[in-house]
């Protein structure tokens, strides 16, 4: 099975700061690669497929990057709403496997 | 409104068997591939298995925690995708949830690039 690991697993920023979450994979997986962000006691909302293909609504400050192994995801100036967890999720082979996430929060 | 209800999730005991149900309205069911995805409590998401649609024949995928104890199954004429689930363990205490599923072809082969639609979840709690 490919192995997600994402990092860090938690994060405490500021209004406006530039945030970067990364996950590397245990394989290369092309850029098979999604990333879901998770408000408390809500489903998963997609933001970012195929590494770097923001899905249409999703705001512009919000950035997927990488190929093979290695991902990142940034959001340029994080606002107070961005508070959640964020997930990547690689879907190159089965089982589809996700990070373990990263918790955000405002400092 | 493109929407998914999960529902059926229930307390039981280890050992017994549950179905739950994911109900779509909105969209044409039977064109997507649909997810399950569980979270333990305070815990991250679980890929549990994938259901693909008829015109990739229909076929599942399943995590290894859970295989050959889960099923995934589809009726497309009701627009409700399966999750049986057999022999539950504590381990399966969960909320599970179901999502659509992207498909793309890329270079040949074909994958699933992303969950656009989510349900709310159905909590299964396993305990004696």
């Amino acid at each position: 099975d490919i192995q997600m690991t994402q990092s860090p697993s938690s994060l405490s920023a500021s209004v406006g700061d530039r945030v970067t979450i990364s996950c590397q994979a245990s394989q290369d997986i092309d850029n098979h690669l999604s990333w879901y962000q998770q408000k408390p006691g809500k489903a998963p909302k997609l933001l970012i497929y195929d590494a770097f293909n923001l899905k249409t609504g999703v705001p512009s400050r919000f950035r997927g990057s990488g190929s093979g192994t290695d991902f990142t995801f940034t959001i340029s100036s994080l606002q107070p709403e961005d508070i959640a967890t964020y997930y990547c999720r690689q879907s190159d082979n089965f089982p589809y496997t996700f990070g373990q996430g990263t918790q955000l929060e405002i400092k | 409104e493109e929407q998914l209800v999960e529902s059926g999730g229930t307390l039981v005991l280890p050992g017994r068997s549950l179905r739950l149900s994911c109900t779509a309205s909105g969209f044409s069911f039977g064109d997507y591939a649909m997810t399950w995805v569980r979270q333990a409590p305070g815990k991250g998401l679980e890929w549990v298995g994938l259901i693909r649609s008829k015109t990739f024949d229909g076929t599942t995928e399943l995590a290894a925690s859970v295989k050959g104890r889960f099923t995934i199954s589809r009726d497309d004429s009701k627009s409700i995708a399966y999750l049986q689930m057999n022999s539950l363990k504590t381990e399966d205490t969960a909320v599970y949830l179901c999502g659509r599923d992207l498909v793309a072809v890329s270079e040949g082969r074909y994958y699933y690039y992303g969950m656009d639609v989510w349900g709310q979840g159905t909590t299964v709690i396993v305990s004696s």
